[in-house]
């Protein structure tokens, strides 16, 4: 039943070691979203793709990035973690882009990462 | 950037007991969204308002667009131990949602 899968749902990687968080999704949907949670605070938007489209936010930092090898995807790679990058990462998918109801994004149940 | 201002940060309330919160902006969405999330999971969607003015009910969950559509409010009926969580605002503006910073509600036994 599950719809949108993340793996693994806590992760702890070292100081500067490289990391991968997955994120797959059995909507067949268009378009997915990688947020950033930290304690006690509203997720942030890192980037989403829209199919094949990467459209990064503007103060989201080079350190991280996403690949999307095929519509059921997404990855997030963190190149150097920081002490500051431990956090909850959320997925999302949405069908389509824009302000309507079959538009609703729908969140797996993250990933928590933490850096040692 | 847009912000929102969603308060009250924390709640705590007795079981059965009506619960209000709201959520302000500086500027107007197309878009209100109301999630709650729950420890250790993601954000579920609650309730969604395209209007303004939009009156929308989903069981015990009731929320408003407001007319200006600078500010939206969640309402909880009779509350009960699995509303435990913390509720987001959001407001959408074409592709983006912007949170607020959410309200922690606690439910003294």
């Amino acid at each position: 039943d599950a719809m949108v899968i993340q793996n693994p749902r806590y992760q702890v990687t070292q100081f500067g070691k490289p990391v991968t968080l997955s994120c797959s999704q059995t909507l067949n949907h268009n378009v997915m979203y990688w947020y950033q949670q930290k304690s006690s605070q509203a997720p942030k938007l890192l980037f989403h793709y829209y199919d094949k489209d990467f459209n990064n936010e503007a103060d989201t930092p080079d350190n991280f990035q996403s690949r999307r090898p095929n519509t059921s995807f997404c990855f997030l790679d963190i190149r150097s973690p920081g002490l500051g990058d431990a956090a909850m990462y959320l997925c999302a998918t949405s069908r389509d882009l824009g302000t309507r109801s079959y538009n609703e994004q729908f969140f797996g149940p993250g990933t928590r990462l933490t850096v040692l | 950037g847009q912000q929102l201002n969603q308060s009250p940060q924390s709640m705590f309330i007795q079981e059965g007991e009506d619960v209000s919160m709201n959520c302000t902006s500086s500027s107007i969405f197309n878009t209100w969204l109301w999630y709650k999330q729950d420890p250790g999971e993601g954000p579920v969607l609650l309730i969604a308002l395209y209007k303004a003015g939009e009156l929308t009910s989903n069981g015990r969950l009731t929320a408003q667009f407001g007319i200006t559509r600078k500010d939206s409010f969640l309402n909880i009926s009779a509350s009960i131990p699995s509303d435990v969580g913390i509720y987001f605002c959001a407001g959408q503006e074409d592709d983006k949602i912007i949170f607020g910073k959410g309200t922690r509600l606690h439910i003294l036994p």
